[in-house]
């Protein structure tokens, strides 16, 4: 099994519905991030969070909030989606070093 | 704020050829570290090698290798004997040391690499 799991792989949503990706990881770490890639403009922060009681906006958080469940779960929302939020989303963690991030498979989210 | 540029969207190399992947970066801190991270097809993020800038000398992993300038603030990547393998997007990436990279990684636009046969 992936160390950082990420549900769903694939979604195509409706303008203005809300939908809820997760991620789910066996790292232990208690750093998870969310990340949103499009093309030629690499990966940008949505959110990241310390631990369940720390969270904190990331350079593109508008549009986008998110829940830290436990440890090892942290899920990103999108209230009311619109088609500029179709792109691909990672999820990752890392250790109290920041030594390496580890990513899940990425969702792609497609808003129609 | 840090910033991370990669000026080449796009790089061609023949198959055993050797290619370097350009990165420069800004910041106004010390200590930090550079990643770079290869993409596949399959979108999966994987670390490629990684360079801590207190380190003088130059990380390298097998066929991959960096050239770490940091008073220029460069870092790119060497990729010896390209393997088809090795086609991919490439990222590179930097993190803050201070408060152990807490706020996540920035990263440049990418390098996509074509290995032709």
């Amino acid at each position: 099994d992936a160390d950082v799991t990420q549900t769903p792989r694939n979604r195509i949503t409706k303008t203005g519905k809300r939908i809820m990706l997760e991620c789910s990881q066996t790292k232990g770490h208690d750093r998870m991030y969310w990340y949103r890639q499009d093309p030629g403009l690499g990966l940008r922060l949505i959110y990241y969070s310390f631990d369940v009681k720390d969270i904190n906006k990331g350079e593109i958080s508008d549009g986008y909030s998110v829940s830290r469940q436990a440890q090892a779960k942290f899920s990103l929302s999108l209230e009311s989606a619109i088609p500029n939020q179709t792109a691909l989303y990672f999820c990752a963690t890392s250790d109290l070093w920041g030594t390496e991030a580890f990513f899940g498979q990425g969702t792609r989210l497609t808003v129609v | 704020a840090q910033t991370v540029t990669q000026s080449q969207p796009e790089m061609s190399v023949q198959e055993a050829e050797t290619v370097t992947l350009s990165c420069t970066y800004d910041t106004s801190e010390s200590d930090y570290y550079l990643f770079w991270y290869k993409q596949p097809p399959s979108r999966q993020m994987i670390l490629v090698i990684r360079q801590e800038a207190y380190k003088q000398q130059n990380a390298t992993e097998n066929r991959f290798s960096v050239n770490f300038q940091k008073a220029a603030k460069s870092f790119s990547l060497k990729i010896s004997d390209s393997q088809l393998g090795d086609a991919a997007m490439y990222f590179c990436a930097y993190s803050s040391y201070s408060g152990g990279g807490a706020d996540g990684l920035t990263f440049g636009k990418g390098t996509h690499l074509i290995i032709q046969p």
